[in-house]
């Protein structure tokens, strides 16, 4: 069975500056897809970033990125020059491929941007 | 282009009355899912459809939770009866066939449900 766990319940980052969420995983597939989805106060769940596992490039998405370490089933996310904007849950996820298109949620981690 | 559509945005009731959640997902979408949220739990997978063919309902937690897709553009979550621990919100996903595999999930903006 697949987990996701993110290890931080809430982050602060001043506005400008760069912060890292973290996220691990644990799959037996070979292939498989990682997302991450942020949730502002509005309640949307809307995606920031896919990465693809069998891809070593590390995916970018403006001013979001990840560093994806496969062999340590690592998959984090950065957001620079935060903006207040930012501020929302972000929640790591990972989909395997093999005839399930299932999604499988980290708890979350509350991002706070502060001016 | 309309995103997934859900309604009603939120739903206040009594306990043991009967809730019906509605979604309509984006055109052309062969994957519907429901999920429900919590703070003790996070995101929990209920059910998911194929061509509106229930896939896998193994996250549906009691018989009192049931789910429909009579076409492709239309599905139903249904409680009966509810309890004030379904108090919760439910969000309606859907994905595009593929290559399948890693589409990405478009989320409606969830129904807040309230059981008293």
């Amino acid at each position: 069975a697949q987990t996701v766990t993110q290890s931080q319940p809430e982050m602060s980052v001043q506005e400008a500056e760069t912060v890292t969420l973290s996220c691990t995983y644990d799959t037996s597939e070979s292939n498989y897809y990682l997302f991450w989805y942020k949730q502002p106060p509005s309640r949307q769940m809307i995606l920031v970033i896919r990465q693809e596992a069998y891809k070593q490039q590390n995916a970018t998405e403006n001013r979001f990125s990840v560093n994806f370490q496969k062999a340590a089933k690592s998959f984090s996310l950065k957001i620079s020059d935060s903006q207040l904007g930012d501020t929302a849950m972000y929640f790591c996820a990972s989909e395997t491929q093999g005839g399930s298109e299932k999604l499988v949620f980290g708890k979350g981690t509350k991002l706070t941007v502060n001016p | 282009d309309a995103g997934v559509i859900q309604s009603p945005r939120h739903e206040v009731t009594e306990m043991g009355q009967e809730v019906t959640l509605r979604c309509k997902p984006i055109s052309g979408h062969d994957y519907l899912f429901w999920y429900r949220q919590t703070m003790m739990r996070g995101l929990e997978l209920l059910i998911y459809f194929n061509n509106n063919v229930p896939i896998d309902d193994s996250g549906m937690p009691e018989d009192r939770f049931s789910a429909k897709m009579p076409n492709a553009s239309f599905s139903t979550l249904k409680i009966q009866p509810s309890e004030p621990r379904d108090s919760a919100v439910y969000f309606c996903a859907s994905s595009p066939s593929v290559g399948v595999v890693g589409q990405p999930q478009h989320f409606g903006d969830g129904t807040r449900l309230s059981i008293l």
